[in-house]
């Protein structure tokens, strides 16, 4: 069984351009989470999908961040314009529904604002 | 709010020593606490989870964990590390109801050869 890919695993952008992480989910997870790692920091939950309904969007940071999952399969999460303060690594995670507890992360994305 | 603190930043071990990370936590009811890990290039693996039962817990690469309830604390062991132990260390907690983990500050382990 294949684990929860994202992609890219690194993006270097300058302060002001558009990002666009993806995520995919283990096959048949209903629910998919965003988390991110910023320098120094913990590691912080942004949202959380429901196949493709947001659950709980509370971890947003800001207007600039804006995540989707069309057909409850993969999500994307857009940084538009991004910030110097965006870098960090950007986790992704998915549960099944009979065991929505137990959270499969992938590699994550390393972001870099320059 | 629910908080989870992992006191040490950094810990070295020696490879075959024995390895201790600590983890408290701060929730009015017994939540779900787990142990992931994240080796340098890699994304978090689980090691164990705890939600109920017997408090002291089998996770893979052998590692164990144990459940205190009195100290809040949810430590994890190991009796004899190798080479390859060498990462960041996760403790986490999800209430139960809930959807989102909580993590600690994370502990990296150096192992001296």
């Amino acid at each position: 069984e294949a684990g929860v890919t994202q992609f890219p695993s690194h993006s270097v952008i300058e302060k002001g351009q558009t990002v666009t992480l993806r995520c995919d989910p283990i096959s048949g997870h209903d629910n998919l989470y965003w988390y991110r790692r910023v320098m120094g920091k913990e590691i912080k939950f942004l949202l959380h999908f429901v196949k493709e309904s947001k659950q709980d969007e509370s971890g947003m940071p800001n207007n600039r961040f804006l995540a989707e999952r069309t057909g409850g399969t993969y999500s994307t999460l857009k940084v538009q314009p991004a910030e110097l303060e965006d870098s960090g690594v950007y986790f992704c995670a998915s549960s099944p529904r009979m065991d929505r507890v137990t959270q499969y992360f992938g590699p994550g994305t390393r972001l870099l604002v320059l | 709010a629910q908080s989870v603190t992992q006191p040490d930043i950094h810990i070295t071990v020696s490879e075959g020593a024995s390895l201790e990370l600590r983890c408290n936590y701060s929730y009015g009811a017994t939540p779900y606490l787990f142990w992931y890990v994240q080796s340098p290039g890699q994304g978090l693996q689980l090691l164990l989870k705890y939600f109920s039962g017997d408090t002291l817990v089998q996770g893979i690469k052998g590692f164990e964990a144990e459940f205190k309830r009195s100290q809040s604390s949810f430590n994890l062991r190991k009796p004899s590390v190798h080479w390859s132990d060498a990462a960041e260390y996760f403790c986490a907690v999800l209430e139960a109801a809930g959807n989102k983990l909580t993590f600690g500050g994370g502990t990296r382990v150096l192992v001296k050869p």
